[in-house]
């Protein structure tokens, strides 16, 4: 079993829907949970990062945490074509940098 | 510079050649990192320079694979005796923090 597992897709979506995308992991040490996006032919950019449990919002963006079942999700609102890319979760337990990465959700958002 | 700078973008090389792949990273963040990045296989973890320790070669897959970093700064990865198997997109990120790499856009090598 990975230590990091994510569904790789392809997710394909209407302009406008709600999307969710989703990782689960093992390691009950991680407590920086972080989402990349990474468009075709270009390296993954840091989207949303949080620390431990919660929620954290960034306009259309959403990233939750749930500690206590090992999952972490990446909700996007309204979404756009522009969202078309792959999202990458990751996670590290803060006492080193390297982080653990899942494989990555293709989304394809239709016009 | 502004942001992580990676070259060559593409490379081919026949089977058998060594490779050197470049990575500049930006500047007064002290951890580099060199990831491999194959279709449907996500990214896959090669090497870990942090300030003057010892780097993490941990992930390196065979003893073909070397890296090195100048200075503190710029960092090499060396590819020695190149196989079909090593084409992928090889990716250089650097940090100055716990969390928030920055990625290069990365070197796309096929070996033929």
């Amino acid at each position: 079993q990975k230590e990091v597992e994510q569904d790789p897709g392809p997710l394909s979506v209407p302009e406008g829907a709600i999307v969710s995308l989703n990782c689960t992991y093992s390691n009950s040490a991680f407590q920086y949970f972080m989402w990349y996006r990474q468009y075709s032919r270009k390296g993954p950019e840091l989207l949303m990062y949080t620390y431990s449990s919660g929620n954290k919002e960034d306009g259309r963006f959403t990233a939750q945490v749930d500690k206590s079942s090992k999952y972490i999700s990446l909700f996007i609102r309204d979404s756009q074509p522009s969202d078309s890319a792959t999202y990458l979760c990751a996670m590290n337990a803060g006492n080193n940098r390297k982080l653990i990465w899942g494989l990555g959700t293709s989304l394809a958002v239709n016009p | 510079g502004a942001g992580v700078s990676q070259s060559p973008s593409n490379k081919v090389t026949e089977k058998g050649k060594d490779v050197e792949l470049r990575c500049d990273p930006i500047s007064g963040h002290t951890a580099l990192y060199w990831y491999r990045q194959s279709l449907g296989q996500g990214l896959e973890f090669l090497i870990y320079f942090q300030g003057n320790s010892a780097p993490d070669k941990s992930g390196l897959p065979s003893d073909r694979f070397s890296a090195e970093r100048t200075g503190g700064s710029v960092s090499t990865l060396t590819i020695q005796r190149t196989q079909q198997e090593d084409s992928a997109v090889y990716l250089c990120a650097s940090s100055s923090r716990v969390v928030g790499y920055t990625f290069g856009s990365g070197t796309r090598l096929t070996v033929v």
